[in-house]
């Protein structure tokens, strides 16, 4: 099976940095994505991992473990436009597995 | 470039009554669509993969005589709620993918509210 976890909700102020963090555990791994949702709409895609390392992309960083089943995504110079769900998936195989999400609140 | 669209983006209908949704892929052949579900403030549940040509492969749970799928082309696939009933009221997103692509591009989302 597989069990991916992140945390249900955070909240950070404008301009600040803030890290999101995601746990999975899984058979056959095969790369992990981030995806950003605002209410109502489709997910969008922000970054995907599938070595171990950071991946940087303008205020967007994430990070992959394979070792640990860990990742986080790192956001800069937060904007109140960043406030949305951050979805962790997991590819195994052809498929996505999603995380619960994150609902980021940033605040003035 | 790799957009996709769903058609519509909102629908009511009647409990016992059909209703499809269609999901295409505007500039790119997409190999592979995938249907979700999202309820409120949860996660997407991957409900079935469709490939071309093919049949659906339906994920744990997913009844697959509620749930059509019908993928007849590269760059259309539909998904009818057969029977529906209020629980199926959800936010259904289909995504497609390339042959050999990592990514998979998201469609805008379907509202389908069943009164």
């Amino acid at each position: 099976g597989q069990n991916i976890d992140q945390p249900t909700e955070m909240t950070a102020t404008e301009g600040a940095i803030v890290q999101i963090n995601c746990t999975y555990q899984t058979s056959g791994f095969n790369g992990l994505f981030w995806y950003q949702q605002h209410a109502g709409e489709a997910p969008t895609f922000l970054s995907y991992n599938v070595l171990d390392g950071l991946e940087e992309k303008g205020r967007f960083s994430s990070f992959l473990s394979r070792s640990k089943g860990y990742s986080y995504l790192l956001l800069k110079e937060l904007q109140m436009k960043d406030s949305a769900s951050y979805l962790c998936a997991v590819r195994k195989g052809g498929k996505l597995i999603f995380g619960q999400g994150t609902e980021l609140s940033v605040k003035p | 470039g790799a957009v996709v669209s769903q058609h519509p983006s909102r629908v009511i209908c009647k409990s016992g009554t059909s209703v499809k949704i269609e999901c295409r892929s505007l500039d790119f052949q997409a190999t592979t669509m995938f249907w979700y579900r999202q309820f409120p403030k949860q996660s997407l549940m991957l409900m079935a993969t469709s490939n071309e040509g093919s049949k659906a492969t339906y994920e744990q749970g997913v009844e697959k005589d509620k749930f059509l799928i019908n993928h007849a082309s590269l760059t259309l696939s539909t998904l009818t709620v057969t029977s529906a009933h209020p629980e199926d009221s959800s936010f259904y997103i289909c995504s497609a993918r390339t042959s050999g692509g990592n990514e998979q591009y998201f469609g805008p989302g379907t509202r389908l509210t069943v009164t």
